[in-house]
């Protein structure tokens, strides 16, 4: 019944290394997220994507980039890790309306610590 | 800017009733949501708030005053299974979410 695949739940990683986080949904969802969540803060926005190919900046992109070549598959990745991306890194998809309650579908979460 | 408030944590008895509370101020609104976080877990949707009002789906309800840019949650006949983090985001005129830091609710017997 796993709608939201993370392919790791914790990495420890160190500093300098390119690090890459997949995420994978089977629900056929036109939008995927990528978010970090640390403790005192809401979910912040690192990069999103409507469309295969496509992508866009979110609140803190910088660090970070990301791939979407299939619809299914959307990659977050660390060109060069540093220790204030240790975080836990949460990806989401969502159908492709933007009015109305559509709700965010979450993968379980990748911890990454990076030394 | 754009801010969500919501009480970073709270303590309840199992069968009571509690209130989580989430005030906010956001460019637009375009809706409220409210998820669930067990602790190690991916956040799951419990709400939707877009007019003025309660809604009510089983034990839990949530509450929402656009003009007082103010929403609850409540959630009723506590369980050991609701101690979770309760997210509160608002959308908003870009259709963009904002998220609260949520609130870490600690249910005892």
């Amino acid at each position: 019944d796993v709608k939201v695949t993370q392919s790791s739940r914790y990495l420890v990683k160190r500093t300098g290394e390119k690090v890459f986080l997949e995420c994978v949904q089977d629900m056929d969802h036109e939008n995927m997220f990528w978010y970090r969540q640390d403790p005192g803060l809401g979910l912040r926005l690192i990069y999103f994507s409507y469309d295969v190919k496509m992508k866009e900046k979110g609140d803190i992109p910088e660090g970070y980039s990301v791939s979407r070549e299939k619809k299914e598959r959307f990659s977050l990745i660390l060109e060069s890790a540093s220790t204030n991306q240790t975080s836990m890194y949460l990806c989401a998809s969502s159908q492709g309306e933007s009015s109305g309650a559509n709700v965010l579908t979450f993968g379980a979460g990748s911890r990454l610590t990076v030394l | 800017g754009q801010n969500i408030d919501q009480p970073t944590e709270m303590t309840a008895t199992e069968g009571a009733i509690v209130q989580i509370n989430c005030t906010y101020q956001t460019s637009g609104f375009n809706g409220l949501f409210w998820y669930q976080q067990h602790a190690g877990e991916a956040p799951t949707f419990l709400s939707y708030n877009v007019l003025d009002g309660l809604e009510e789906k089983g034990r839990f309800s949530s509450f929402l005053s656009r003009s007082k840019g103010y929403s609850y949650l409540l959630l009723k006949e506590l369980q050991m299974k609701d101690s979770a983090s309760y997210l509160c985001a608002v959308r908003d005129s870009n259709y963009q979410l904002i998220w609260g830091a949520g609130t870490k609710l600690i249910i005892k017997p």
